[in-house]
């Protein structure tokens, strides 16, 4: 099943301890980033990939990094959270090019993160 | 830039009411236009899309009609059930640059 899976789904964790959310897509899709989705203010989008080692800041890039040393990851680190980064964040995929115009993204089901 | 505008919500309708949520847009080109759904606890889908000027994109009862003259793409569905009940987002693609959203539509759908 083509899919793009995120872990964990839930996750609490302290000001300060370094964490990673996994994200991983199955489509052989080049193009990947991360969005955090907070109450009014819609999806935002942290980092984009458009392939393999190439990374992009989004709109709301502050205290979050990503990699992609391969095609189908692209974890989201947060090196010091903080409670302002509690929020829900999606991973999603797409086919970069012309192909991307006519599928839109897939997306995956979401990390609810609290950082206390 | 480009840019997505949806009417805000919350919008609650009872069972079998007509919907609509609006949506315009501002972009250069011609950009694809998407509507996704996000029901609760759960990721965005894809709904439906439309690459092109005067395309319907139509799926589960909701339909959008790509207008370039009006740069909207308006969400419709005859007849609501309860389970439509979600968050609505409107979204467009101009090329090969990211995906860009309205805030979304809240829909509650009473019995």
């Amino acid at each position: 099943e083509a899919q793009v899976t995120q872990n964990p789904r839930y996750l609490i964790t302290v000001t300060g301890k370094k964490l990673t959310v996994t994200c991983s897509q199955n489509m052989n899709h080049e193009y990947m980033s991360w969005y955090r989705q907070d109450p009014g203010l819609g999806l935002r989008q942290i980092y984009y990939s458009m392939n393999v080692e190439v990374t992009d800041k989004g709109d709301v890039p502050e205290g979050y990094k990503v990699s992609r040393k391969e095609k189908r990851n692209f974890p989201l680190i947060l090196e010091s959270p903080s409670p302002n980064q509690t929020s829900l964040y999606f991973c999603a995929s797409t086919h970069y090019g012309g192909t991307g115009s006519r599928y839109g993204y897939t997306f995956g089901s979401g990390t609810r993160l609290t950082v206390v | 830039g480009d840019s997505v505008t949806q009417m805000e919500g919350p919008v609650t309708l009872s069972e079998e009411a007509f919907l609509t949520i609006n949506c315009t847009y501002t972009a250069t080109g011609y950009p694809s236009l998407f509507w996704y759904v996000q029901y609760p606890g759960e990721g965005l889908q894809l709904l439906l899309k439309a690459t092109k000027a005067d395309d319907k994109g139509s799926n589960k009862g909701f339909e959008a009609t790509y207008r370039k003259e009006t740069t909207s793409f308006h969400l419709e569905k005859g007849s609501v059930q309860v389970s439509d009940s979600a968050v609505y987002f409107c979204a467009l693609m101009p090329g090969n640059t990211p995906l860009v959203f309205g805030k979304g539509t809240r829909l509650s759908v009473i019995a």
